[in-house]
């Protein structure tokens, strides 16, 4: 699976989008983009997933890049309860999703 | 609907101690999988399975084992605890479909002294 490069850590103030970016340049042509995110020490919880078009659903956007280096996931009016970690995942279409997390991005949500 | 439930929420072993930190999904799941986190880090993934009867190692499976007897339950074994395995313990599922998101319990919290 290809690896991920995300910022350590961001803030964005409350009622703002927040944009969290992602770089994954060795992405391969099967490999969708994950972001899931872990608020303070619960477990992860599933975002949003793409291949190569932007993607919406209820609690966020995500935009893909058309060369699909990188990609951008989207909180539009962030709140405090917002404040995580968030993980970009690469990974392959099919069978077990033995998904590789790294450190994140630990986004904070300030009044 | 529960989803993915994990027990205990905490525990303290002794060295040398065993202990089995259990793990039931009522989504009919065919794959469920075992992460641990250390502090300040990533998910590691230690095993997971396919399906009833079936499981693998992952990234990090030296000390535990695994069975998957049923559907539902994927209990994690520690043998002989040693304090490298003080961590957050994580178990998820996911359905059958290529893309199908990883469903997370809340962890148990475990400490090796």
């Amino acid at each position: 699976d290809a690896k991920t490069t995300q910022p350590t850590s961001m803030d964005c103030a409350e009622g703002r989008a927040a944009n969290l970016p992602c770089n994954h340049s060795t992405i391969s042509g099967n490999e969708y983009v994950y972001w899931y995110r872990q608020i303070h020490s619960q477990g992860p919880q599933y975002i949003i997933h793409g291949l190569k078009n932007n993607e919406t659903n209820e609690m966020a956007s995500l935009i893909i890049t058309e060369d699909r280096k990188s990609s951008t996931l989207i909180l539009p009016h962030a709140t405090l309860r917002d404040t995580a970690v968030y993980y970009c995942i690469v990974r392959a279409w099919g069978g077990a999703q033995k998904l590789v997390f790294g450190q994140g991005t630990r986004l904070t949500i300030n009044p | 609907n529960a989803g993915v439930t994990q027990t205990p929420k905490f525990r303290i072993l002794k060295i040398g101690q065993s202990m089995t930190l259990q793990c039931a999904q009522d989504m009919n799941h065919n794959y469920m999988y075992w992460y641990r986190q250390d502090p300040g880090m990533g998910l590691k993934l230690i095993y997971y399975s396919v399906g009833a009867g079936i499981t693998d190692k992952g990234e990090v499976p030296n000390g535990y084992n695994v069975s998957r007897s049923t559907t539902e339950d994927f209990p994690l074994r520690l043998e002989l605890a040693a304090p490298s395995q003080t961590s957050v313990y994580f178990c998820a599922s996911s359905g059958g479909q290529g893309n199908s998101p990883l469903h997370f319990g809340n962890g148990t919290r475990l400490t090796v002294t």
